[in-house]
């Protein structure tokens, strides 16, 4: 069965740090990944897709990267994290039926 | 533009009775919908789905209805739990699974 994996699960970082946050999917093979945010008592936010290795679609403009080094590897990346940075941040795969999610990292700014 | 919207953002059931959670799309052209419920702290997981050519689809004790004519999305929850407590979302896709627009929630409560 497929499995999707985040870490860290929480994160504490200070403005102006980097970041990264690391997400893997098992049990398929070319998946379409994406990364979400959610802020607090929010809904979910699109911030970028893939469809392959090295493919990335970003769909808001931002202080924050992705890529995706390995077919099951998706990366979220900052060079300085802005306080508005905080929040939930969900890596999810194109299943069968719809988007899956993995268990999200909290990430909190100070 | 396009929006994925749900009409009470907290409902408040007693234990044991039914829940309807409401939802709004305004996207004519959306073809699959579906529910998730997402826990305090978790990610949001796949409850149930409806395609377009259908109005109504049953789970296990889910059932969601689909009312094109007005753009209406519903979730029924039967015999209310408090696992049942969470947060739920709509989500709208056009033409396959590559984007899904969420809507902002709704949280239930559930009272023992």
């Amino acid at each position: 069965s497929q499995t999707i994996h985040q870490w860290p699960a929480t994160l504490v970082q200070p403005v102006g740090s980097p970041l990264s946050l690391e997400c893997t999917v098992e049990g398929t093979s070319n998946p379409n990944l994406y990364w979400y945010r959610q802020a607090a008592g929010r809904g979910l936010q699109l911030l970028f897709y893939s469809v392959g290795i090295g493919q990335i679609s970003s769909e808001v403009p931002q202080n924050l990267s992705a890529s995706r080094p390995q077919d099951r590897q998706f990366i979220l990346s900052s060079k300085k994290l802005l306080l508005s940075d905080s929040g939930f941040y969900l890596c999810a795969w194109s299943g069968p039926k719809t988007q899956y999610f993995g268990p999200g990292t909290r990430l909190l700014v100070l | 533009g396009e929006s994925v919207g749900l009409h009470l953002p907290t409902l408040s059931v007693q234990e044991g009775d039914n829940s309807i959670i409401n939802c709004a799309y305004s996207n004519s052209a959306s073809d699959y919908f579906i529910w998730y419920k997402q826990e305090s702290g978790k990610g949001p997981q796949f409850i149930i789905d409806i395609r377009s050519n259908m109005d109504k689809r049953q789970g296990q004790r889910v059932t969601v209805l689909l009312n094109k004519t007005v753009k209406h999305l519903s979730l029924q929850i039967a015999a209310t739990q408090p696992g049942d407590s969470a947060v739920y979302f709509c989500a709208e896709t056009r033409g396959g699974y590559q984007k899904v627009t969420f809507g902002i929630g709704t949280k239930l409560q559930v009272i023992p």
